[in-house]
């Protein structure tokens, strides 16, 4: 159990395209999920607390109207890289909340985005 | 401040023990995680310890935190090549994860 999955696992776009990632908790509910963005050989930093029915949060630092999140349902949420440029290439990583007495996140697999 | 550090590197022979260490700032943390990560994949919740033990055993894996010098440890016994990955600890702040910097366990024959 507790399975999260994203979709695309990779993407290539043309910079100032928009890029949609969805994250998906498959067999639980999600009120909360995080996304994460990874650059090589670093750890992971935070982007933006998203929250089923209401405004994601997001960590000083992190541009709102360029990366849009959206928890429309309680098992899915979705990250749009808006006007991608190069330097937005990364890895994106979400996780889900998981309450079961004490806080677990379940992280997806990750989206591997390239702007060229 | 919330500050999570871990050395970088970690090279050990198949069959003998890991440690991998960790140094974290936010003493009012509950919990403290490890998670593992193998190349090009999401983290994978292997461990965690409340804030009030000292030792925590599971399998393979046995976590040591000392609370007085905000220092907590993974051993892994009788590593296995399977075992190569980048490990993190995290601890839970406001409402969120803090991760620490990563280290990468190479295991060789």
């Amino acid at each position: 159990g507790a399975v999260v999955s994203q979709h695309p696992s990779w993407v290539i776009c043309k910079s100032g395209t928009s890029v949609k990632i969805e994250c998906r908790s498959l067999d639980f509910q999600a009120t909360t999920m995080f996304w994460y963005r990874q650059f090589p050989k670093q750890s992971l930093m935070l982007m933006a607390t998203s929250n089923e029915g209401s405004k994601a949060t997001y960590e000083q630092g992190v541009e709102k109207d360029k990366f849009l999140i959206n928890h429309a349902s309680l098992t899915l949420s979705t990250l749009t890289v808006t006007s991608a440029h190069p330097e937005d290439s990364s890895f994106y990583i979400c996780s889900a909340r998981l309450w079961t007495g004490i806080d677990e996140q379940y992280f997806g697999p990750g989206t591997r985005l390239t702007v060229t | 401040g919330e500050d999570v550090e871990q050395s970088l590197f970690l090279s050990v022979r198949e069959g003998d023990s890991s440690v991998i260490n960790c140094t974290y700032t936010d003493s009012s943390s509950t919990y403290l995680y490890w998670y593992k990560q193998e190349p090009g994949a999401g983290l994978q919740l292997l461990t965690y310890i409340f804030s009030n033990m000292d030792m925590k055993q599971d399998q393979r894996l046995t976590v040591l935190l000392n609370k007085k010098d905000k220092h907590l440890s993974l051993r892994i016994a009788d590593t296995q090549t399977g075992d190569s990955a980048i490990y993190f600890c995290a601890e839970r702040g406001t409402d969120k994860l803090i991760f620490g910097t990563g280290t990468r366990l190479q295991v060789f024959p």
